[in-house]
């Protein structure tokens, strides 16, 4: 079955603009979980969807934002670009959102902002 | 606060046993889970243990002790492709997302 994915691989963005990345889960997945990993801070929790739903929020600005539609498909914006956003964004999808049984991870979003 | 703590590097050779350690200090526990990321690449799940003891799954086995807040990972017969970054990581809060350690980096040496 296909696996999780994201678009675009790679992104460069100049300060102060904004900019969506795209998360396809596993069929029949239903929660999508984002986060950002960077050498200093390794892997951080952003949000969470479930059947549409904003289920968990991680502690980040509000610049940070997602969405997902009724296909499971997933979008995370952020707006207002800074070079510390620069960062793997990687989403990850589950049947439940129960993190025990293992999330299954895209190839992950590589954004530069200059 | 949730925090899970492992070393930052492990080398071992080739063919060699090697275990890499995770404390860990989380509201609510449920269990611990391992990822193993090869440099570009996407996490990928090895195990989670919900229960003490040890799950064995091939070369990969992976410990938990609740009593003691410490798990660990025990790779055996080290091959070259397992060198990659290597996290623990624990479903918490009540949607049980995941908190991940700060990653240990594991260079298998011929």
């Amino acid at each position: 079955k296909a696996g999780v994915t994201q678009t675009p691989r790679y992104l460069i963005k100049t300060r102060g603009q904004q900019v969506t990345l795209s998360c396809s889960p596993i069929s029949g997945h239903r929660s999508v979980s984002w986060y950002q990993q960077t050498p200093g801070q390794g892997l951080q929790f952003l949000f969470e969807y479930f059947s549409e739903t904003q289920r968990n929020k991680g502690n980040f600005p509000g610049r940070f934002s997602g969405r997902q539609f009724s296909n499971s498909r997933s979008e995370m914006n952020v707006s207002t670009l800074e070079l510390g956003d620069s960062a793997l964004y990687l989403c990850a999808s589950s049947l439940e959102g129960d993190g025990e049984y293992g999330y299954t991870f895209g190839s992950g979003t590589r954004l530069t902002v200059v | 606060g949730q925090s899970l703590e492992q070393p930052s590097e492990v080398t071992a050779v080739e063919g060699a046993i090697v275990q890499i350690n995770c404390t860990y200090q989380t509201s609510g526990f449920y269990g611990l889970s391992w990822y193993q990321q090869h440099d570009g690449g996407a996490p990928t799940f090895l195990s989670y243990n919900a229960l003490d003891g040890l799950e064995e799954t091939g070369r990969f086995s992976s410990f938990l002790s609740r009593s003691d807040s410490y798990g660990y990972l025990l790779l055996q017969e080290l091959q070259m492709k397992d060198s990659a970054s290597y996290f623990c990581a624990a479903p918490t809060g009540s949607a049980r997302q995941l908190t991940f350690g700060s990653g240990t980096q594991l260079t298998v040496l011929p």
